[in-house]
Order: C-alpha cells, then structure tokens, then sequence
C-alpha cells in the first residue's frame, strides 16, 4: 500500500537552510490527481500547512514562509523535498510530508514525521 | 497564517455525542465544499476522517460525521468510545491557492 517516509538532518543552526525529503512508495508521485504536501507542527502545538507541489512543477506556498521556502520534487526518484533558510527557533517542528487531491481535498496520506530541532 | 477557529477542548462520557466547531470565513471554510478532519493521537500522525465537508473516508466509523452551515463546519462523534481521546483538527483549501488548518481541540472521554 502506499507510503511516505520523511528523511533528513534533526538538528540545524539558526540562520542555516533546514532540508528535508520525503519517498513515496507503492504508487507513483507522477499521479496527475495528486500533490505533495508538508505540514508541519511545533512541539505542543498546532498543524500548519507549509506547502504543495505537483510533479508537473506547480507549487504554491502559505504566504508567512513563501519568501524562505523552496519545495521541489525528484520524479526519477519518487520523492520530493522541502528547503526552509533562514531557520530560527520558531522553526522547531515536527514536519509531515503528505499527498492530497489536486482538487484541494484531505490529506490521505501522511508520513511518520521528522522532528527538526533548530539549535547552535 | 490565520488558523480557523476552533474550542481548545471538549469532553464527553462513553456513549455520549459531542460536537466540536470550526470556524472560519467565506474565503475558505464558506467558499468551498472542502472541509477535512483529522484525529491525531500521541506520537502519531493526523489521520484523515472526514473529507469534502461531510464524506467518511473508507474504513472510518459511522460514529465520525461532519456538517457545514454557512462558514462554520462541525465534527461529531457520536457514542464516543474511549479510543475516541485525541486532538482533533479542520482543515479547508482557501482561496489564494492556501490550505488553511484550525489551531485544534483537545477532546478528553471522561
């Protein structure tokens, strides 16, 4: 069955790039129906969605990070990947990677979660 | 970003019902039959249990209901179950191009 696996460094220092990739197995992330999303969730706190991106390249971003974020995605490896600069500790989170309908319905299917800690 | 609205906790004794609310505006919770809700226990990932306003997934309770009135969407369990204990979120696509979350309600089976 279809799954996500989130994978990339726990701990990044302030002002650095924080990177992270997600590989979708049991399916194609070529699938037209579908985007590839990341939310992510601060210790003790709420989801917020970061950003989607389908693999014909259309990406969009929530507003309060589109200036440091950059989501790409790898069709030859079935994966895709989240950039995040200028990291402060506001950006300690749990992040998910998920796949939802392109029609901007739920999330279906979410991944186990990585915890990134950002700290000198 | 503006987070939807909803109770921070709610409580309910096994076999009761409970409602917890969400509300947001006509740019997105009002504006588009895209309301989902997800269950999230300790330690685990969100688990999507109600989609486009008021469809169960496969596989999810009859006991799991969603409803929408104007722009306000609400989830109800019915004959809430003490496995039922965990953080509920919304969630809707806006517009703008933006998946907006609620900030999530904490429901504790007493």
């Amino acid at each position: 069955h279809p799954q996500l696996q989130e994978s990339g460094p726990g701990l990044v220092k302030p002002s650095e790039t924080l990177s992270l990739s997600c590989s979708f197995s049991g399916g194609s992330i070529r699938d037209d129906n579908y985007y590839w999303g990341w939310i992510r969730q601060p210790p003790g706190k709420g989801l917020e969605w970061v950003g989607s991106i389908h693999h014909s390249g259309r990406v969009y971003y929530d507003p309060s990070l589109k200036s440091r974020v950059t989501i790409s995605v790898d069709t030859s490896n079935n994966q895709f990947s989240l950039r995040l600069n200028s990291v402060t500790a506001a950006d300690t989170a749990l992040f998910y990677c998920a796949r939802h309908l392109v029609s901007g319905d739920a999330f279906d299917i979410w991944g186990q979660g990585t915890m990134v800690t950002v700290s000198s | 970003q503006s987070a939807l609205t909803q109770p921070a906790s709610v409580s309910g004794s096994p076999g009761q019902s409970i409602t917890i609310s969400c509300t947001g505006t006509s740019s997105d919770v009002g504006g588009y039959t895209l309301v989902s809700w997800y269950q999230q226990h300790p330690g685990k990932a969100p688990k999507v249990i109600i989609c486009e306003d008021n469809k169960r997934p496969s596989g999810i309770s009859s006991r799991f209901s969603g409803s929408k009135s104007g722009n306000t969407a609400s989830l109800t369990i019915s004959g809430l179950q003490a496995e039922d204990e965990a953080d509920y979120y919304c969630c809707t696509y806006a517009s703008g191009s933006r998946i907006i979350f609620g900030g999530g309600t904490k429901l504790t089976v007493l």
